[in-house]
Formats: C-alpha cells, structure tokens, sequence
C-alpha cells in the first residue's frame, strides 16, 4: 500500500515570497491533516480535513497561510507572503474516517525561509 | 486546553541500557494516549498507543501504560540497540470523536555500540 506522497522534499526561498506544498493521502483516506514542525518542537496542527470540508483550522494563520482538498483527495497548502518564522518542516498526515484512527504521516517538505 | 509534555533530551544510553522518556499530559476527560518515532531523515511512525486507563501499548520491545492517577504515559524498553535512535513523540488525542493529534516536544535518543 502505498504511503502518503508530498511534495517537494525540500524548499528554499525568500522571505516575502510565496510557496506551495502537495500531499496526496493514502487511497480511501477521508481525513487529511497539515502540521507544522518547527526546528526542536512537536508538530503543530494548522489544518483539518475531512473529504473536502474544513473539520479545524483555529490553528492556521489565515493572513498568510491557506489551504485546499478539491475533490476530498489531493491537498495543497500555500504560504503567501512567506516569513522568517515559516521555516519549518510541514507534515501531510491522513487516516479514515471518523473514531481514533491512525493517522499515517508523509515525509515532510522542509521549508527554508532567507 | 491539552498539552503533553516530555523529558528533554538528548538522552544518550549505551547499547542494551534500560530507556525510560516520561511524558506528562493535560486534557480533559479520557484521551488516547501515543507515542510515535521519527528515524533519522523519515516521517512520523506510530510507535504504540493506549486508548484507557490502565492499558499498556506495546510494539517492537517498547512499552507505555496509561496512568491515569499520574497523567502519565511513560516509555520504556528493557534493552536498547543502536537502531533504537531516533527522536521520540508523546502525543494525545481528545475524548470526542475527533482525532486531532496533541504533541509533546520530541525527545532524542541515541544509542551507542
């Protein structure tokens, strides 16, 4: 079975510009989760999903950060304009729906803001 | 609101040494209780998890029981190996339906021959 896909691995830009990141969950996964993971720290949920509607998202910055699940599958999620404090690594998570399911976790982007 | 926290690390710990991370949580009601790994350049794995008091998660020679009394959801392994390192994450879900994950800090662990 295949895992949960992002990309890119790694990014590297500079402050005030824009940036996008892409998950694709594991197939038949309804619920899909953005974290963040800043350098030493335990990841931070920014954003919850289920099929395509938005279950959470008090975490997210929404001046600067957004994020979509058109068609409940493949997400996107988008710094714009980016900030120092943004380098982080971001974390696509998915698991089935409903209950205390395990969420299986992609292998991060790493963000580096200059 | 929830919260979890663990013991900072690094823990360093010789090959076949005891391992024991404390990890401590605040939440409301009965959460589920995890730990999970992230080895060295891969994503998070679950590593074990316990979903009420009492209940002892284990996986791969690691243990963890939920404590309720204490709020705590320790880890432990008798004897670990080199392949044990890693940085390891105590988390926490809350009582409802949902399953919005609550991390701790991460601890790291590395294992020498």
């Amino acid at each position: 079975e295949a895992g949960v896909a992002q990309s890119p691995r790694y990014k590297i830009i500079e402050k005030r510009q824009s940036v996008a990141f892409w998950c694709n969950p594991i197939s038949g996964h309804a619920t899909l989760y953005w974290y963040q993971q800043i350098l030493g720290q335990g990841p931070k949920l920014l954003i919850q999903f289920q099929n395509n509607g938005v279950v959470d998202d008090s975490q997210l910055p929404k001046d600067r950060f957004s994020a979509e699940r058109l068609k409940g599958v493949d997400s996107t999620l988008k710094i714009q304009p980016a900030k120092l404090e943004d380098s982080a690594v971001y974390l696509c998570a998915s698991s089935l729906l409903g209950g205390r399911n395990e969420q299986f976790f992609g292998p991060g982007t790493r963000l580096t803001v200059l | 609101g929830d919260s979890v926290t663990q013991m900072e690390g690094p823990v360093t710990l010789s090959e076949e040494a005891f391992l024991t991370i404390n990890c401590t949580y605040t939440a409301t009601g009965y959460p589920s209780l995890f730990w999970y790994v992230q080895y060295p350049g891969e994503g998070l794995q679950l590593l074990l998890k316990a979903t009420k008091a009492d209940d002892k998660g284990s996986n791969k020679g690691f243990e963890a029981t939920y404590r309720k009394e204490t709020t705590s959801f320790h880890l432990e392994k008798g004897s670990v190996q080199v392949s044990d390192s890693a940085v390891y994450f105590c988390a926490l879900t809350p009582n409802n339906a949902g399953n919005m994950l609550t991390f701790g800090g991460g601890t790291r662990l590395m294992v020498k021959p």
